[in-house]
């Protein structure tokens, strides 16, 4: 049972665009919610993370949007660059438990 | 954030034989992981490495396939024993740093190829 669904697998932005991608949790105990980067032969790297008791974190040109009551939360890459192309993955966790992984989407950022 | 050296960084070993990665934190953790990452694929948990003890395994793991050690509070290593074809995968150390933390880091991984 997967208990992150991330979508969409995979995405193609223009430089400059947008990147949005959707995570769904069914865990309502999950209390922290990260968010992962990672390049080709590379380990994944915190990029943002955000608790349940804000709505909204900004760092940079990534923002983490939360919908406690929709159980949804997402990323958003503003004026997205070629260097932002990577694999991300949405991650949840309660407590002192283990990190629960949605299945990662590959963003393409054309020049 | 902590440093994370693992080693080694890729290998190519024979089926049947035996494979140990090590990962090396440059300060105290209170967590340490093992993660397999197939190519495409998201992380898997294989197990949770306990200073002093048997290592916590997810289902699925088992500690003759994958033994753990964390003799302290900086290294772990993972074997791969007895490795066929479908073990070929990247392996990655996680750790979490303090108590009450729950921002986790990983290592570059090991991207291991059986033949």
């Amino acid at each position: 049972q997967q208990q992150v669904k991330q979508s969409p697998q995979s995405l193609i932005v223009q430089k400059g665009g947008i990147s949005i991608i959707n995570c769904a949790y069914e865990n309502t105990a999950f209390d922290y919610f990260p968010w992962y980067q990672q390049f080709p032969g590379k380990g994944p790297a915190l990029l943002i993370a955000i608790r349940p008791d804000v709505s909204e974190k900004k760092e940079g040109r990534f923002t983490i949007s939360f919908n406690k009551s929709a159980k949804q939360f997402s990323l958003h890459i503003m004026d997205s660059q070629p260097g932002d192309s990577a694999t991300y993955f949405c991650a949840a966790i309660s407590g002192y438990s283990t990190l629960t992984f949605g299945k990662g989407t590959m963003l393409l950022v054309s020049p | 954030s902590a440093v994370i050296s693992q080693k080694p960084s890729r290998d190519i070993c024979q089926r049947g034989t035996s494979l140990t990665i090590q990962c090396q934190v440059d300060s105290q953790v209170t967590m340490m992981f093992w993660y397999r990452q197939q190519p495409g694929q998201s992380l898997t948990l294989i197990a949770t490495a306990n200073q002093g003890s048997e290592a916590t395994y997810e289902s699925g793991f088992v500690i003759d396939k994958f033994p753990i050690s964390r003799p302290n509070l900086t290294f772990s290593t993972l074997t791969v024993s007895n490795m066929s074809p479908e073990d070929s995968s990247i392996y990655l150390c996680s750790v979490i740093g303090a108590p009450g933390n729950t921002e986790a880091f990983f290592g570059q991984g090991t991207r291991l190829t059986v033949v």
